[in-house]
């Protein structure tokens, strides 16, 4: 079974600023997707970003990126020029690259504020 | 707006009642899961349906929860007898899966979340 972690249950930052949002995770799995996801108060969920486990380069979106360790099983989530509107929480989830069901498997999340 | 619709958004109801929740899914998406979301959690996974099949269904789901997606399009979740423990935010995914053999997983990596249902059992 996979676990995911993220320890810090909230955060705050200026906007403008840059934050990073960490996440760990276990799995014997050599292939997986790993993706953050942002939840607006009262809002649907959507995807921030996603990395396929067997590319080495980091993700990247616009503000949004990743720093991906495999090895350490790491994947931190770096929002650069924070926004009011990136005011959320963030949920780091797991998905296995193969085999049935591909359903998420999530971190507890970390609420981020973003601050004028 | 993710295009994926829940209904209704907020239920609150007494212990022992039943309840439905219904969610309509993009239209062109062959799997629908959901998840359950304590207050303060990251969501939970519940059942998931390929088209009309329900393939998977986790321990969380107990034998009062059943889930149906008729005919490949919508579902729906029922509880029946309700606990306090239920109450929570039950949200739906969708997403258009294709496998593409031994190179893995071709499209349905990115599930999209409808706005969730929030019961709360009194």
């Amino acid at each position: 079974a996979q676990t995911v972690t993220q320890s810090q249950p909230e955060m705050s930052v200026q906007e403008a600023e840059t934050v990073t949002l960490s996440c760990t995770y276990d799995t014997s799995e050599n292939n997986y997707y790993l993706f953050w996801y942002k939840q607006p108060p009262s809002r649907q969920m959507i995807l921030v970003i996603r990395q396929e486990a067997y590319k080495q380069q980091n993700a990247t979106e616009n503000r949004f990126s990743v720093n991906f360790q495999k090895a350490a099983k790491s994947f931190s989530l770096k929002i650069s020029d924070s926004q009011l509107g990136d005011t959320a929480m963030y949920f780091c989830a797991f998905m296995k690259h193969v085999g049935a069901g591909n359903m998420l498997t999530f971190g507890g999340g970390t609420r981020l504020m973003v601050k004028p | 707006d993710t295009g994926v619709s829940q209904d209704p958004r907020h239920k609150i109801t007494k212990r022992g009642q039943n309840v439905t929740f219904r969610c309509d899914p993009i239209s062109e998406h062959n799997r629908l899961y959901w998840y359950r979301q304590t207050l303060g959690q990251g969501p939970e996974f519940l059942t998931y349906f390929q088209n009309e099949a329900q393939l998977e269904k986790s321990r969380l789901l107990s034998d009062r929860f059943s889930a149906e997606r008729p005919k490949g399009s919508f579902s729906t979740l029922e509880i029946q007898r309700t606990e306090q423990g239920d109450s929570a935010m039950y949200l739906c995914a969708s997403t258009n899966y294709a496998y593409a053999g031994i190179s893995g997983l071709q499209r349905g990596n990115e599930q999209f979340f409808g706005p969730g249902t929030r019961l709360t059992v009194l």
